[in-house]
């Protein structure tokens, strides 16, 4: 069954620090999402993508976030200068429809 | 804003018998989606099921089966013939199926606990 691929799975960074989390959705995919779960709690939504730009973003995704598709196959979330509080595991998932995620395995980010 | 509720952040369950978790929702729109997540120790979010608002029948895969009530807003899992794979964190999520790529938004999560 196709997978998406997330990398690295763990990465620890110092405070201040830029960190790119990076997912490979599976091909035939139209729409992506990235999540974040911070440790044992509730799945957090970030920003789904669709057509090349950013269909919806929540509250948590300020001006520290981004994300890009910079070749047609990667999907990238970049976090420009982490914060002890951005320490979660990051989850991305595609989907062709509405219908089923497949999410990818995560990362999880340590900010030291 | 939807919401989604789990009021019970543990269960636990003897193998082979059966349990159902609990969740409920809050939302003023007619047609969305309702999903039930798996996440195991290894930390994947595995879908589990899903029923769409518009259907009536309530949504069955193998062991794991819904009882949707629209009306009252309610999404509940029961798994039948309990495993110990089983046991992993359950989260319940509902989408919206007004919006193009729309969030999905979590319940806080039922750890299920499989006792041999």
């Amino acid at each position: 069954e196709p997978e998406v691929t997330q990398t690295p799975s763990h990465q620890v960074t110092q405070m201040g620090q830029e960190v790119i989390l990076r997912c490979v959705p599976i091909s035939n995919h139209l729409y992506f999402y990235w999540y974040r779960q911070i440790l044992g709690q509730k799945v957090e939504f970030l920003v789904s993508f669709y057509n090349n730009e950013i269909s919806e973003k929540s509250e948590i995704f300020d001006d520290q976030f981004s994300v890009e598709r910079p070749d047609g196959s990667n999907f990238t979330l970049k976090i420009r200068s982490t914060k002890l509080e951005d320490s979660a595991m990051y989850f991305c998932a595609s989907s062709e429809g509405l219908l089923r995620d497949t999410f990818g395995s995560g990362t999880r980010l340590t900010v030291v | 804003a939807q919401t989604v509720t789990q009021s019970q952040p543990e269960m636990s369950v003897q193998e082979a018998e059966t349990v159902t978790l609990s969740c409920t929702y809050d939302t003023s729109e007619s047609d969305y989606y309702l999903f039930w997540y798996k996440q195991p120790p290894s930390r994947q979010m595995i879908l589990v099921i899903r029923q769409e608002a518009y259907k009536q029948q309530n949504a069955t895969e193998n062991r794991f089966s819904v009882n949707f009530q629209k009306a009252a807003k309610s999404f509940s899992l029961k798994i039948s013939d309990s495993q110990l794979g089983d046991a992993a964190m359950y989260f319940c999520a509902y989408r919206s199926s007004n919006t193009n790529a729309g969030k999905s938004t979590f319940g806080d999560g039922t750890t299920l606990t499989v006792k041999p």
